[in-house]
């Protein structure tokens, strides 16, 4: 059973950098597919925030690829988010998810439970 | 890119069949059979319930199918069940750069 648990502050200051984990277990990183963040602001839609590629590539969303950084960590089996200069606007529960597929054809197949981070001084 | 448009909100009775739609472009929906569909209940992470356009993870209902025309995916539930009441969001690819984009979202209400 693969099961995907993210960590981090839940109180972020405005400018700062948001840091998120995303443990993983029941399936190892290094064997395949894509490792992406969604984010969902209270009471909004989803948003895809970016995504890593097992072999380390990444993909980001053009409208916050200047302030992310998607990593992965195979030795700990767990891949992260980084997003700087945080806004009230970046409010929002964190999703980390698996994206079973290639490519085109990849879809969210499992989910981590969610963490809200809340922007406030 | 901009987010795929779905119904704000759409409704039925039980034992009914509803269908929520999903437009894109021809640079997300249109180019890939492959809208990907998620259920979401309130508190709760979203829920895989059809991948590659029309495909059913194990473990989803046969009530729950997906189909393309043109720039538009959609989700149709038959039999509706008090238990389907959530809100819906499609995902595309949406190519360059290897990215996907969301819809808006769908409240389903169960009447």
């Amino acid at each position: 059973q693969v099961q995907l648990q993210e960590s981090g502050p839940g109180l972020v200051k405005p400018s700062e950098t948001l840091s998120l984990t995303c443990a993983v277990s029941g399936y190892s990183i290094s064997s395949g597919y894509y490792w992406g963040w969604i984010r969902q602001p209270p009471g909004k839609g989803l948003e895809w925030i970016g995504s890593i590629y097992h072999s380390g590539s990444t993909y980001y969303n053009p409208s916050l690829k200047s302030r992310v950084t998607i990593s992965v960590d195979t030795s700990k089996n767990q891949f992260s988010l980084k997003l700087s200069s945080v806004t009230a606007a970046d409010t929002a529960v964190y999703y980390c998810a698996r994206q079973r597929g290639i490519a085109a054809a990849a879809s969210f197949d499992y989910w981590g439970q969610g963490t809200l981070v809340t922007v406030s001084s | 890119q901009s987010a795929l448009t779905q119904p704000a909100s759409v409704s039925g009775s039980p034992g009914q069949s509803i269908t929520i739609s999903c437009t894109g472009t021809s640079s997300d929906v249109g180019s890939y059979n492959l809208v990907s569909w998620y259920q979401q209940h309130p508190g709760k992470a979203p829920k895989l319930m059809i991948y590659e356009g029309s495909k059913r993870p194990s473990g989803v209902s046969n009530r729950f199918s997906g189909s393309k025309s043109g720039n538009t995916a959609s989700l149709t539930i038959s039999g509706l069940q008090a238990e389907d009441e959530a809100d819906y969001y499609c995902c595309s690819y949406a190519g360059s750069s290897t990215t996907w984009v969301f819809g808006g979202g769908t409240k389903l209400t169960v009447l």
